[in-house]
């Protein structure tokens, strides 16, 4: 067990929707970092916040939004889904600084997306 | 943008063999993680090195920053071993560029 949560574990919903998929990190973690897993493009890297702050940027299309919250807990919101989408969305956290300076990250076991 | 190739892409091994996992990048780097990703889905973090050599158990990974090329090492392998090995690269050292890029895995299977 990373100590990291996410939730919900499996989401089934239909094109067009938006659905909210929820992180908490390791406690005393304050960065969050948001992956995408799919068939054909393996992971990739969507957003990282530090703080409540977004950090960096990946391939993260407008479509889609996230947030980290005072309690340091993250939201990665999907909207206007569509069959693509579906995939393993993974929340890692660490330790983090404001250097930058790399820490490891530990990953929650991933919200798997299914688009109908 | 940072191009990260492991090979091989898939490794059948009895148990017990010494088994070398390779990954190579395109651009200088701050730090390289090895992840394993079981069947079920589930990540986990085996190590972060930015140089030299990690050990951790049966598992060693080493570094060649002037060639772009890492390494990782399973001593006597296990069937638990049987998973997906993935290689990421961060580029840059900034605080806002903490951005991995990831090769495509190797799948290892190891048979008792």
């Amino acid at each position: 067990d990373s100590g990291v949560t996410q939730t919900p574990k499996h989401l089934i919903t239909a094109t067009g929707q938006r659905v909210t998929l929820r992180c908490s990190p390791r406690s005393g973690d304050l960065s969050v970092y948001w992956y995408q897993q799919s068939l054909d493009q393996g992971l990739q890297f969507l957003i990282q916040y530090y703080n409540g702050e977004e950090r960096a940027k990946g391939n993260i299309l407008e479509r889609f939004s996230a947030q980290q919250f005072p309690d340091l807990h993250s939201e990665l919101n999907l909207s206007s889904l569509e069959l693509g989408d579906s995939a393993l969305y993974f929340c890692a956290s660490s330790v983090g600084s404001p250097s930058g300076r790399a820490y490891g990250q530990f990953f929650g076991p991933g919200t798997r997306l299914t688009v109908l | 943008k940072n191009e990260v190739e492991q090979s091989p892409q898939n490794l059948t091994a009895q148990e017990g063999e010494f088994i070398t996992i390779n990954c190579s990048y395109s651009v200088g780097i701050s730090a390289l993680h090895w992840l394993q990703q079981h069947p079920g889905g589930g990540i986990v973090s085996l190590f972060m090195l930015s140089s030299g050599k990690k050990k951790h158990g049966r598992l060693i990974a080493t570094i060649n920053i002037q060639e772009k090329h890492s390494s990782l090492h399973i001593t006597a392998s296990h069937p638990r071993d049987s998973a997906v090995y993935i290689c990421a690269v961060r580029s840059g050292s900034g605080a806002g560029s903490y951005q991995l890029t990831f090769g495509k895995g190797t799948k290892l299977s190891v048979i008792p």
